[in-house]
């Protein structure tokens, strides 16, 4: 069984184009997180999300908007798609104890390609 | 903002030679942990350490965690090709539960 999923996996699409990606965790985790990762590796974090707050990194454009419909999804919706908004997305999940967090699962990636 | 800087970004090494990476952070960090992401793929979380001076070990595999709990190493004993891959700490510090991540190595073994 898959633990994080997204869809879709590559996405190609024209400047200026809106577009979502879907994410959807099974393992009961009440955090969820899109990052994305640019061609040299860079692992952004973008949104933090669970049931009490949206975290926003405050560098990521309002183009992109995270919508939570529940508890186990977490969907990135993006804007007038520009060029520089190509690269690989990744959602995660976790949860969240303290004073040690839990590990985060990855999905497997949404690579996104805006000619 | 806390910063986790990671060194180096790429090491190429032959197969059966050793191999490190560094993670330094600006700020005391509570946790740090591990991840590899190997090619086209996603990253896997490897270990989580939370002890000052905390060692600990997977096979070929050593993560160390600093006295004072800003610095994290990853030693890989005798490389081999399935080793090849991106390896990412990430740092949690205070009472945040979002990581930093630092920037990644690359490690590329030559058979």
């Amino acid at each position: 069984d898959t633990a994080v999923s997204q869809t879709p996996k590559y996405l190609v699409t024209q400047m200026g184009n809106d577009k979502s990606i879907k994410c959807e965790q099974n393992l009961g985790h009440d955090t969820m997180y899109w990052y994305k990762q640019d061609s040299k590796k860079f692992l952004k974090i973008m949104f933090s999300y669970n049931n009490k707050e949206l975290i926003i990194n405050e560098t990521v454009p309002n183009r992109f908007s995270p919508k939570s419909p529940d508890k186990a999804h977490l969907n990135l919706h993006i804007n007038s798609l520009e060029l520089g908004d190509s690269a690989v997305y990744f959602c995660a999940s976790s949860r969240i104890d303290s004073p040690s967090y839990n590990e985060q699962f990855f999905g497997p990636g949404t690579r996104l390609t805006v000619l | 903002g806390q910063q986790v800087m990671q060194i180096p970004q790429y090491q190429h090494v032959q197969e059966g030679e050793d191999f490190t990476t560094y993670c330094n952070s600006s700020t005391t960090l509570s946790n740090i942990q591990w991840y590899k992401q190997r090619p086209g793929g996603h990253p896997v979380f490897l270990i989580q350490l939370v002890k000052s001076g905390e060692v600990k070990k997977q096979k070929r595999l050593t993560f160390q965690f600093g006295e004072a709990k800003k610095n994290s190493s990853l030693h890989i004993t005798a490389t081999q090709t399935t080793d090849v891959g991106t390896y990412f700490c990430a740092g949690h510090a205070g009472g945040s539960y979002i990581p930093t991540f630092g920037r990644g190595t690359s490690l590329i073994v030559h058979p």
